[in-house]
């Protein structure tokens, strides 16, 4: 059983478009909600991580959007660049971080 | 640099034999982790250690093993147990106490011919 649920799987996006990538979480236990970006053959690299006790954070062109009710949260590329080409997981952790469980990752396509 | 190194960053191996991954970081982390990437399926936990001497199975252990016998080495073992091998490998790491951020290698591409 999937501990996090990410969709889309592939998303393909125009210049200066806005990507959009969502996950849905279960466990109330959750505590932080980290998004990493992966280039192909590379390991992930921290993009931007958020914790429940805010809804929203910003960083650069990057934003999530989280929602403790729903259990869901979002991760928004603004003025996507082909740059941004990449695949992108979304992952929860306890507040202790021993155990990190990730999506199964989107795909992103920035057309020039 | 600081970092985490990753070898072999390609294997091949034959159905039956065991294969070793090695995982060392330079970063005085205490925590490390072993993911498996296949596509579609995101990161899968193996195996975990927050400290020497110390490790946790994750999801899907069957057919692996590790130790942690030092600070800044973490090696996986594939065994022939393991029905599926072909993978991506992710080792990755973290410093206890501070930002839960996990630092990455660059991955081992296992192939079993």
């Amino acid at each position: 059983q999937q501990q996090v649920k990410q969709s889309p799987q592939s998303l393909i996006v125009q210049k200066g478009g806005i990507s959009i990538i969502n996950c849905a979480y279960e466990n109330t236990a959750f505590d932080y909600f980290p998004w990493y970006q992966q280039f192909p053959g590379k390991g992930p690299a921290l993009l931007i991580a958020i914790r429940p006790d805010v809804s929203e954070k910003k960083e650069g062109r990057f934003t999530i959007s989280f929602n403790k009710s729903a259990k869901q949260f979002s991760l928004h590329i603004m003025d996507s660049q082909p740059g941004d080409s990449a695949t992108y997981f979304c992952a929860a952790s306890p507040y202790n971080f021993n155990k990190f469980y990730f999506g199964s990752g989107t795909k992103l396509n920035v057309k020039p | 640099d600081g970092g985490i190194t990753q070898s072999p960053k390609y294997l091949f191996r034959k159905e039956g034999q065991n294969v070793t991954l090695s995982c060392e970081q330079n970063l005085n982390h205490d925590a490390m982790y072993w993911y498996r990437q296949d596509p579609g399926q995101g990161l899968r936990l193996i195996y975990y250690s927050q400290i020497v001497n110390d490790f946790q199975k994750g999801d899907i252990a069957e057919g692996y093993s590790v130790s942690r016998e030092k600070k800044e080495s973490f090696p996986l073992t594939v065994t022939s147990a393991q029905k599926n091998p072909t993978a991506f490998y992710l080792c990755a790491s973290r410093g206890l106490g501070l930002t839960g951020e996990l630092f990455f290698g660059e991955g081992s591409r296992l192939t079993v011919l």
